[in-house]
């Protein structure tokens, strides 16, 4: 069975200063990984993806297959990206795949 | 585009009373559904999925017979919480995907169950 691990609940950092958010992944399969973003009070939405790997709102996450890692990293931290963060791993193959999140990380950033 | 709507966001209800959720792909068709569950400050736990016009698959562990999922249209699906108890106070949460893919799964905003 596939399980994510983020390992920190909380994570404080400073505005302009370098961010990154821990994920781990096992999963026996070929993984597609995902990155989603809440803000408060607004719904779950997909902040980026592995296999595209780009660069979204300054946010870049590389797949580490001999670590099992995708962890999420902006070298400058903004106030707007204040939010709770998933990780998730997508086990496709199927009509229908699904989708395993980690447990989430809720990033503050101080002005 | 690809908005998925909630109703209702929140609810109250009392213990052995039934409740029903509702959600919406409202601008595009969805041939799959998937309903999460989500404790506070917690992860997001995949109920079931469910197709269009036929019968849901649920994850190991949820009760099909509590948790009943109907996929009527392309467009809809339900939830009904039966029975329901103080245990399944929780936030519940649907995604549509015109795919199955992850990258195609939307989300809506969410329904807050408080069973009193």
């Amino acid at each position: 069975a596939q399980r994510v691990t983020q390992p920190e609940k909380l994570l404080s950092v400073f505005k302009g200063a370098p961010v990154e958010l821990k994920c781990n992944y096992s999963y026996s399969g070929s993984p597609e990984l995902f990155w989603y973003v809440q803000y408060s009070r607004q719904r779950l939405q997909l902040l980026l993806r592995h296999i595209s790997r780009e660069s979204i709102k300054g946010f870049t996450a590389d797949l580490n297959k001999g670590e099992t890692s995708f962890h999420l990293k902006k070298p400058f931290a903004q106030e707007e990206d204040s939010a709770m963060y998933y990780c998730a791993l997508f086990a496709g193959g199927t009509s229908y795949g699904k989708l395993t999140f980690g447990q989430g990380t809720i990033l503050t950033v101080h002005p | 585009g690809a908005v998925v709507s909630q109703h209702p966001s929140r609810v109250i209800c009392k213990s052995g009373t039934s409740v029903k959720i509702e959600c919406r792909s409202l601008d595009f068709q969805a041939t799959t559904m998937f309903w999460y569950r989500q404790f506070p400050k917690q992860s997001l736990m995949l109920m079931a999925t469910s197709n269009e016009g036929s019968k849901a698959t649920y994850e190991q562990g949820v009760e099909k017979d509590k948790f009943l999922i109907n996929h009527a249209s392309l467009t809809l699906s339900t939830l009904t919480v039966t029975s329901a108890h103080p245990e399944d106070s929780s936030f519940y949460i649907c995604s549509a995907s015109t795919s199955g893919g992850a990258e195609t799964q939307y989300f809506g905003p969410g329904t807050r169950l408080l069973v009193l």
